[in-house]
């Protein structure tokens, strides 16, 4: 079965600071991709970004940055120069195609609160 | 252009009546799904539509749960003789079709309150 853990369930930062978020993820599928999510005050989940395990390149887009580890299962969300505005919970999420389909399996979520 | 778009939602009711939610998908997005979301947790997967056909149903989709998705398009769920712990917030996502490996778009969910 497939798990996602996201072992911070709260944090806390002042403005500017960088932030990591981490993901840790279990499967034994060998083709399956993992997705962030963010659900703002508003409620609505937001897609962040996608990867396939096949591709462990790491991504950069504006603040956010992702990285992808095989050999630790991992899947880590940084914000660089943190704003009010990300503040929200951030979702990590599977999809394991060979065992489960297309559904997502997501983590318990981290509350990132970003003061002023 | 709009997203999934979700009715109604905010839904109070009382323990053992019925209650129905309905969810639009993004236009030609073919594959529909439904979550549910309780406080301080994550979503958990109930059930999948692809096109009309519902594929797959979690665990979690007891017989008091029902899904459909007529001509392929929106979508209904119906919950009968609800209960307090149906309470949560229900989502609706959909994705593109061809493969398995688009995102989801998530809708802004139905909160349901059993008293």
């Amino acid at each position: 079965a497939q798990k996602v853990t996201q072992a911070q369930t709260e944090i806390s930062v002042v403005e500017k600071e960088d932030v990591t978020l981490d993901c840790v993820y279990e499967t034994r599928d060998t083709t399956y991709y993992l997705f962030w999510y963010k659900q703002p005050p508003s409620g609505e989940l937001v897609f962040l970004i996608r990867r396939n395990s096949f591709d462990e390149q790491n991504e950069i887009s504006g603040r956010y940055s992702w990285n992808f580890q095989k050999s630790t299962s991992s899947f880590n969300f940084t914000i660089t120069a943190s704003q009010v505005v990300d503040s929200a919970v951030y979702f990590c999420a599977l999809r394991c195609t060979e065992t489960s389909g297309s559904r997502l399996t997501f983590g318990e979520g981290t509350q990132l609160t970003v003061n002023p | 252009d709009t997203g999934v778009s979700q009715n109604p939602r905010h839904k109070i009711t009382k323990r053992g009546q019925n209650v129905t939610f309905r969810c639009d998908p993004i236009s030609e997005h073919n594959r529909l799904y439904w979550y549910r979301q309780t406080l301080g947790q994550g979503p958990e997967f109930l059930t999948y539509f692809q096109n009309e056909a519902q594929l797959e149903k979690s665990r979690l989709l007891s017989d008091r749960f029902s899904a459909e998705r007529p001509k392929g398009s929106f979508s209904t769920l119906e919950i009968q003789r609800t209960e307090q712990g149906d309470s949560a917030m229900y989502l609706c996502a959909s994705s593109p079709g061809g493969t398995s490996t688009y995102e989801q778009y998530f809708g802004p969910g139905t909160r349901l309150t059993v008293t």
